[in-house]
């Protein structure tokens, strides 16, 4: 069974600094990999996706992140964030042919002005 | 257009009671999944309908939950006998094809809590 960890709950970032947001998986076949963004009183969207191809996949508002596949993971960066950025970010994967998401438990980001 | 909408955006209910979470998914959207999410964790999967087929059960965690969609169009997940640990965010997503390489677009979410 495949399962999704994300390690930091909370991650405080100061504006305009740097910012990565860990995220671990396991699956024992090959998989589609998601990140969505929850901002507050907000359904959640897509923020990114990786499919196949390029490694380093890019998505909205800046963010970009990278498959590795030795180390099972697909973390999620910015290099400068903005106060806007303050919300929860879920991790998500799906094998090939299997239409279920499994969710990491979210990291909420804050912004320090 | 029109984005998934979810009703109610609350509800309260006491223990016991049966309770109806209503979803509207984007039009054209053949399949439905909804999950729950629970204070602090992950969201969880419990129901998927794709199109005319029969739906993917496996993630409902026992027999007092029950979900139906018409069609291609409105679902609803029924809990009955409600219990505090039922207590959760409850999201409906939709998505233009059953495929996991399609995009979910998610609803609100409904805020159930038990007394």
């Amino acid at each position: 069974a495949q399962s999704v960890t994300q390690l930091d709950s909370q991650v405080p970032v100061f504006e305009e600094a740097p910012v990565e947001l860990r995220c671990n998986y396991s699956s024992s076949v090959s998989v589609y990999l998601f990140w969505y963004v929850q901002y507050p009183n907000q359904g959640l969207q897509l923020l990114l996706k990786y499919l196949s191809g390029s490694t380093l996949v890019k998505g909205i508002n800046g963010f970009e992140a990278e498959f590795n596949k030795s180390q099972t993971s697909f973390h999620l960066r910015k290099p400068s964030v903005h106060i806007s950025d303050t919300a929860e970010y879920f991790c998500a994967v799906s094998d090939f042919g299997n239409e279920k998401l499994t969710f990491g438990t979210g990291t909420r980001l804050t912004i320090i002005p | 257009g029109a984005g998934v909408s979810q009703s109610p955006s609350n509800k309260v209910t006491e223990k016991g009671k049966d309770v109806e979470l209503r979803c509207d998914p984007i039009s054209g959207h053949t399949a439905l999944y909804w999950y729950r999410q629970r204070l602090g964790q992950g969201l969880e999967f419990l129901i998927y309908f794709q199109g005319n087929s029969a739906p993917d059960k496996s993630g409902l965690p026992s027999d007092r939950f029950s979900a139906e969609r018409t069609g291609e169009s409105v679902s609803t997940l029924t809990i009955q006998r409600t219990q505090q640990e039922d207590s959760a965010v409850y999201l409906c997503a939709s998505s233009p094809r059953g495929t996991a390489r399609n995009e979910q677009f998610f609803g609100p979410g409904t805020r159930l809590t038990v007394l």
